[in-house]
């Protein structure tokens, strides 16, 4: 069994201020953990993902995330917030090995503020 | 390469009336996935392909919902006697069976019951 857990459903943040968007993960063998981002009236884009090697993984615009075994963790950051990263960011977790569902967590709306 | 397209983008229905959605996905992919979006909340697992074979159907919601991908090419997804709790955005998503982890989802189609 897997699970996803995105703390905080609403997270506003000054344009050129930091970016986290928390995510917690559950999983009975080793995962793939995955950020994906939604913009509104289009589907969901992979920003990163990790599967096996280095914890720490850069994606597009900018952000990147880290693995964290010992906290079962996978927090989305990114240094300096832009106005068009405002969107809907997904945390989602798949089984390595054999077939691979991805479950998803239920979101977190990020605004940027001018 | 079109990317995964869903038709139609919107549908309005009546309550008990039966609705198809058609899903299109990237032509080499081998894998092709269903998921339910309701607001303010990530998507939901509903099925999943790889060619023509139904692999999971376990998640489909009632035995009113049903999937096909007949020739391992398209895939469609029928609701039949629909229900105003139906009302949701219905995804589509594909991916290679050699690192699948990366799913291509389309824009979804947006399901209103009356």
């Amino acid at each position: 069994a897997q699970s996803v857990t995105q703390l905080g459903s609403h997270v506003s943040v000054s344009e050129g201020a930091l970016v986290l968007l928390r995510c917690n993960y559950s999983s009975s063998v080793p995962p793939y953990l995955f950020w994906y981002v939604q913009y509104p009236n289009q589907g969901l884009q992979l920003l990163l993902k990790y599967t096996t090697g280095a914890t720490l993984v850069k994606g597009i615009n900018g952000f990147e995330a880290e693995f964290k075994k010992s906290e079962t963790s996978f927090h989305l950051t990114k240094p300096s917030a832009h106005m068009s990263d405002a969107a809907e960011y997904f945390c989602a977790v798949s089984s390595s090995g054999g077939y691979q569902k991805v479950t998803f967590g239920t979101g977190t709306k990020l605004q940027v503020i001018p | 390469d079109t990317g995964v397209s869903q038709n139609p983008r919107h549908k309005i229905t009546k309550r008990g009336q039966n609705v198809t959605f058609r899903c299109d996905p990237i032509s080499e992919h081998n894998r092709l996935y269903w998921y339910r979006q309701t607001l303010g909340q990530g998507p939901e697992f509903l099925t999943y392909f790889q060619n023509e074979a139904q692999l999971e159907k376990s998640r489909l919601l009632s035995d009113r919902f049903s999937a096909e991908r007949p020739k391992g090419s398209f895939s469609t997804l029928e609701i039949q006697r629909t229900e105003q709790g139906d009302s949701a955005m219905y995804l589509c998503a594909s991916s290679m069976t050699e690192g699948n982890e990366k799913l291509f989802f389309g824009s979804g189609t947006q399901l209103s019951v009356l």
